[in-house]
């Protein structure tokens, strides 16, 4: 048991597809975050929410839309994606928002943009 | 700009050797935390090892224990009696009190373990 889960675990999609990743956690945790991680890269923050509200947002496309219904579910709806918009995207919690204790992480979707 | 920077984008070791992951950091923030994250072929991130700055003792957990040097902003790994499931990525990370809600990453060190 992880404590956070992600699906799907793989999705292919075509650029004008509209999808959804979902990202769900029960450890009761308050603040949820979206990653998105590409080779060699550093690990990207794309959105923070704290207590349900987005408290973050950097800098990320339009074509990238995230909802937080609540503390424990936390989706990425996917639209008109590129193609470098293909990597691993990991869901990540904590207890609050800049919580230094760590976060707990999902295994990620990995997207592929075809 | 604060920064992690992972020098050894690959290593190898023996099974039951010992071997240190190299981390190097940048922040002009006085307090702040550190953590090693471990990411096998499952793809979960897993915390490693948690270090607060303003302790000067190194953190150790079972097998791992961290190489904290403040001054010279490093923070390297170090994995004891290596195993077969310590092969994975693993990821240097840092976050401030500084209320951006930013863990900064390194772009991981691959290690292999060799049977």
């Amino acid at each position: 048991e992880t404590g956070v889960t992600q699906t799907p675990r793989h999705l292919v999609m075509g650029m004008t597809n509209k999808k959804s990743l979902k990202c769900e956690q029960h450890l009761g945790h308050n603040a949820m975050y979206w990653y998105k991680q590409s080779a060699k890269k550093p690990l990207e923050l794309m959105f923070v929410y704290n207590f349900k509200e987005q408290t973050e947002n950097n800098s990320v496309p339009s074509r990238f839309s995230p909802e937080c219904p609540n503390s424990s579910h936390l989706f990425l709806h996917l639209h008109t994606l590129q193609p470098e918009d293909s990597a691993l995207y990991l869901c990540a919690s904590s207890q609050e928002a800049g919580d230094s204790y760590g976060y707990t992480f999902g295994s990620g979707t990995r997207l592929t943009v075809v | 700009a604060q920064t992690v920077t992972q020098s050894q984008p690959e290593m190898s070791v023996q099974e039951a050797e010992t071997v240190t992951l190299s981390c190097t950091y940048d922040t002009s923030e006085s307090n702040y935390y550190l953590f090693w994250y471990k990411q096998p072929p499952s793809r979960q991130m897993i915390l490693v090892i948690r270090q607060e700055a303003y302790k000067q003792q190194n953190a150790t957990e079972n097998r791992f224990s961290v190489n904290f040097q403040k001054a010279a902003k490093s923070f390297s790994l170090k994995i004891s009696d290596s195993q077969l499931g310590d092969t994975a990525m693993y990821f240097c990370a840092f976050t401030t009190l500084s209320g951006t809600y930013k863990y900064i990453f390194g772009t991981g060190t691959r290690l292999k373990v060799l049977a």
